[in-house]
């Protein structure tokens, strides 16, 4: 069974600081791994995807793959309280590219 | 900016009935997909389709679900005897074709099932 496991929260952080999201998955064949930003009662929103091991960057937002570790994070600098939501993490899976995802982290950003 | 629309936007249904939620996938897309998420569980994939057929499907997507792309751009996820297990979210996606396409989702409908 193809899992992915986040830490549900919630994660507290200033406005202004960083904040750091993991995410873990047991599939070590897995290529693909996105975030996804949700919204209470809404559906989720693509923030960022990665495929490399490394880093990658958009705005303020930096994607982690480590895939020998078979780990993921994202990382928001200078949070806004419009940050404020749940972060899905979310692995394809199988040849339909099907999504496995984690329950998420939700996230408060403090002004 | 290209989006995947769903209506119903809110379905509330009684037990036994059946319903239609329909999506309307990015035209250029050929992968469909359909997920549910009840009230505080995680998103849950129950299946895709892809050159007019069923690609893939779950544990969940039994025997009372079928999908359907009735003309060139509406696809269908239909219930055929709701129960109350089945109030969840419901979510459309689509995705592009080639090695590195995100999926793309809809707004979702709420179904309520009394």
């Amino acid at each position: 069974q193809k899992e992915v496991e986040q830490n549900s929260g919630p994660l507290s952080v200033p406005e202004g600081a960083i904040a750091s999201l993991n995410c873990t998955y047991s599939d070590r064949g897995s290529q693909s791994f996105f975030w996804y930003r949700q919204y209470s009662g809404k559906s989720p929103e693509l923030i960022m995807f990665i495929y490399s091991n490394g880093d990658k960057e958009d705005g303020r937002f930096t994607a982690q793959l480590n895939k020998a570790s078979q780990y993921v994070s994202l990382l928001i600098r200078d949070s806004q309280p419009s940050d404020s939501a749940t972060y899905l993490c979310a692995v394809e899976a199988g040849n339909n590219r099907k999504l496995i995802w984690g329950l998420g982290t939700s996230l408060a950003v403090n002004p | 900016e290209p989006e995947v629309t769903q209506t119903p936007s809110h379905q509330v249904t009684q037990m036994g009935q059946e319903v239609i939620l329909r999506c309307v996938p990015i035209s250029n897309h050929l992968y469909f997909y359909w997920y549910r998420q009840i009230l505080g569980q995680k998103v849950e994939f129950l299946v895709s389709f892809y050159n007019n057929e069923i690609s893939e499907k779950s544990e969940i997507f039994d025997d009372q679900f079928s999908v359907e792309r009735p003309d060139g751009s509406n696809f269908t996820l239909k219930i055929r005897s709701t129960k109350l297990e089945d109030s969840a979210m419901y979510f459309c996606a689509s995705r592009g074709t080639g090695e590195f396409y995100e999926q793309y989702f809809g707004p979702g409908t709420r179904l309520t099932v009394t």
